[in-house]
């Protein structure tokens, strides 16, 4: 059985400081990691989509690293506004059959 | 990138009742994916809707509880049936952008499901 995890399960902080969240999944059989942000009441959107160890992906104040030798990705925010305020999901693909693999997902609050 | 029209957005329903929803896509695609996500739970696959085709359940997912339904390469239904309170979950149709396991996947805007 695959397992995605992720951690914190919850994390609030100020606006302005910086955080960082981590996704663990299986490191055999690898495809891809996705990172999604899903605000409430709407569509989950992608921020990216990581297929090479050592990958390093940034849009805007937002990056993120894969490391699939031991199976865990990162995703950093930097200077944390109120609009990052969201549930952050990640999802491995382990490549059979297009399946992605959901983790629970790290709920933001960034206060004003 | 694709735009998808996810109805409705939300409802309460009484158990032993259905629900379809419908999800419509701006642009031809060939698989479109049904997922739910129960409360604390990740989300999950519940089949994947082929045009031309049945669809294909993941396990524990059967056709009669959750029929599906794809007339074409732009729109596809689930239903729910026969409702209990434990089918009360946020439901999402997605497309990938593009052919390939590599390509972010996109989403409606969920359905929240309330079965009282």
């Amino acid at each position: 059985i695959l397992n995605v995890e992720q951690s914190p399960q919850s994390l609030h902080v100020q606006e302005g400081d910086s955080t960082n969240f981590t996704c663990s999944f299986p490191s055999s059989n690898f495809y891809a990691l996705h990172w999604y942000r899903w605000e409430t009441a709407k569509s989950p959107e992608a921020l990216f989509v990581m297929t090479l160890n050592g990958d390093e992906k940034k849009k805007g104040r937002i990056s993120a690293t894969l490391n699939t030798k031991e199976g865990y990705s990162y995703l950093y925010i930097k200077g944390s506004q109120p609009e990052d305020s969201a549930t952050y999901l990640c999802a491995f693909n382990a490549g059979n059959n297009r399946k992605l693999i959901w983790g629970l997902g790290t709920s933001l609050a960034v206060n004003p | 990138s694709a735009v998808i029209s996810q109805k409705p957005s939300r409802d309460i329903c009484q158990r032993g009742t259905s629900l379809t929803i419908q999800c419509q896509v701006d642009s031809q695609v060939t698989m479109m994916f049904w997922y739910r996500q129960q409360p604390g739970q990740s989300l999950t696959l519940i089949a994947t809707a082929n045009q031309g085709s049945e669809a294909t359940y993941e396990s524990g997912f059967v056709i009669d509880k959750f029929p599906i339904s794809r007339p074409n390469l732009t729109f596809s239904t689930l239903t729910v049936s026969n409702m209990s309170p434990e089918d009360s979950s946020i439901y999402l149709c997605s497309v990938e952008g593009a052919v390939g396991a590599n390509t972010e996947a996109f989403f409606g805007q969920g359905t929240r499901l309330t079965v009282v």
